[in-house]
């Protein structure tokens, strides 16, 4: 039943690491994004794919590489983690000018 | 660019009082604005939301009105419970055809017995 899901929920690693973010919709939209949550609650969109095409991308270093392989499913790479890049990453999907969002992963880098 | 200011916390309240967190927005065009909650230790649900001025969102006895005049979208309820503790953010949608979201700072509220 669940609407958009993450894996893994919580994510510790150490600096310097290549880690990957999975999220999957189950609700037949087009378009997904990932969501930058830090320490103070501040959140800020990273990057919207429509039907797996890249639409936005907002300033985000190259490190962090998303990969949609069908419409279904949005996933986050993240090549040689930073301290600064822990954080909670929400993944969203959205149709008619409502977005869902997954429940969240957890990272941090150690 | 497209930008939203909301009052910022923590806010607390005792059961039953009255709720009011601010927001005002800046965005060119006509967005939709939304009201989102983030529970301890969970994603955002949508709370209520509004396309065009005037239009009032509600849910769970929460309300707010989109006012086109101070570009503005306060979040009232007229009694609080415990179980509404979380953070509130206040966001709009950018109509130029991506619907991604800009977001509030979130404002924490904590309602005790």
């Amino acid at each position: 039943d669940t609407a958009v899901s993450q894996t893994p929920k919580y994510l510790v690693t150490q600096m310097g690491n290549d880690k990957s973010i999975k999220c999957e919709q189950n609700l037949g939209h087009d378009t997904m994004y990932w969501y930058k949550q830090d320490s103070k609650k501040f959140l800020k969109i990273m990057f919207s794919y429509n039907n797996k095409e890249l639409i936005i991308n907002e300033t985000v270093p190259n490190r962090f590489s998303p990969k949609s392989p069908d419409k279904a499913h949005l996933n986050l790479h993240i090549n040689s983690l930073e301290l600064g890049d822990s954080a909670v990453y929400f993944c969203a999907s959205s149709a008619y000018n409502e977005q869902f969002f997954g429940p969240g992963t957890r990272l941090t880098v150690l | 660019g497209n930008s939203v200011t909301q009052m910022e916390g923590p806010v607390t309240l005792s059961e039953e009082a009255f709720l009011t967190i601010n927001c005002t927005y800046t965005a060119t065009g006509y967005p939709s604005l939304f009201w989102y909650v983030q529970y301890p230790g969970e994603g955002l649900q949508l709370l209520l939301k509004a396309t065009k001025a005037d239009d009032k969102g509600s849910n769970k006895g929460f309300e707010a009105t989109y006012r086109k005049e101070t570009t503005s979208f306060h979040l009232e309820k007229g009694s609080v419970q415990v179980s509404d503790s979380a953070v509130y953010f206040c966001a709009l949608s950018d109509q130029g055809g991506s619907e991604k979201l800009v977001f509030g700072k979130g404002t924490k509220l904590t309602v005790n017995p």
